[in-house]
């Protein structure tokens, strides 16, 4: 199966500021990568698919970029209800896999 | 908008088996070209996924926990269900449920927010 390893576990930013999440496939995904953010309680929200391509209704400060093994999502300017946990995951191969999970908080 | 909701027992015994129900509003279950998916997370680790069904019944399972696994469809309800047997301390997790595309484009637009199902005696 693919293995997703993200980076890094824990990311500290300040509101205002950029964050630049990273995903790293085992072998090659092509362009087959979504991003998920993830609150405690809450609705898991589809932020990216197709590796770049923001889903409905997602703000223009999340960018999805990469291709192959290596993955980024950017958050361009920090708000407060970006705090979260993110997550990716490839649907290049059976199983559907995702990565550990990187944890955007409060610096 | 489709909604999904999880329902079931938050406590499941150990070797017993584990069920939970989705159930899917504001749209039928059967309509468009969707498959219907069971992801889990332990506490402090990744996302797992554990199986899914179409609406014509087929299925797919991760290979990890295939042996243990039954996803079943229940039109006639808007539902969806997930049984995993033999159960261990290490099932225990959040568990959801999610849409994603039958063919290709798998990735899950739609999801329940999660029910906690702790495995103990």
């Amino acid at each position: 199966e693919k293995v997703m390893t993200q980076s890094p576990v824990t990311l500290s930013v300040s509101l205002g500021e950029r964050a630049t999440l990273s995903c790293r496939a085992s072998q090659s995904v092509s362009d087959n990568v979504a991003w998920y953010q993830l609150k405690p309680g809450q609705v898991p929200r589809l932020l990216i698919y197709g590796a770049s391509s923001r889903a409905t209704g997602i703000p223009a400060r999340f960018s999805g970029s990469g291709s192959g093994t290596e993955f980024t999502l950017t958050i361009s300017s920090l708000q407060s209800e970006d705090f979260a946990v993110y997550s990716c995951q490839q649907y290049n191969n059976w199983p559907l896999t995702f990565g550990g999970g990187t944890k955007v908080e409060i610096k | 908008q489709v909604q999904l909701q999880e329902s079931g027992p938050g406590l499941v015994k150990p070797s017993q088996t584990l069920s939970l129900t989705c159930t899917v509003s504001g749209g039928s279950i059967s309509s468009g070209s969707y498959s219907w998916n069971w992801i889990r997370q332990p506490a402090g680790k990744g996302l797992e996924w554990i199986g899914r069904i179409n609406t014509s019944g087929s299925t797919n399972f991760n290979p990890s926990l295939k042996s243990r696994v039954t996803i079943s469809l229940d039109t006639s309800k808007n539902q969806f269900s997930l049984r995993l047997s033999s159960v261990t301390a290490a099932d225990t997790a959040v568990y959801y449920c999610a849409r994603d595309l039958d063919y290709g484009d798998n990735w899950f637009d739609s999801w329940g927010q999660g029910t906690l199902v702790t495995v103990s005696s």
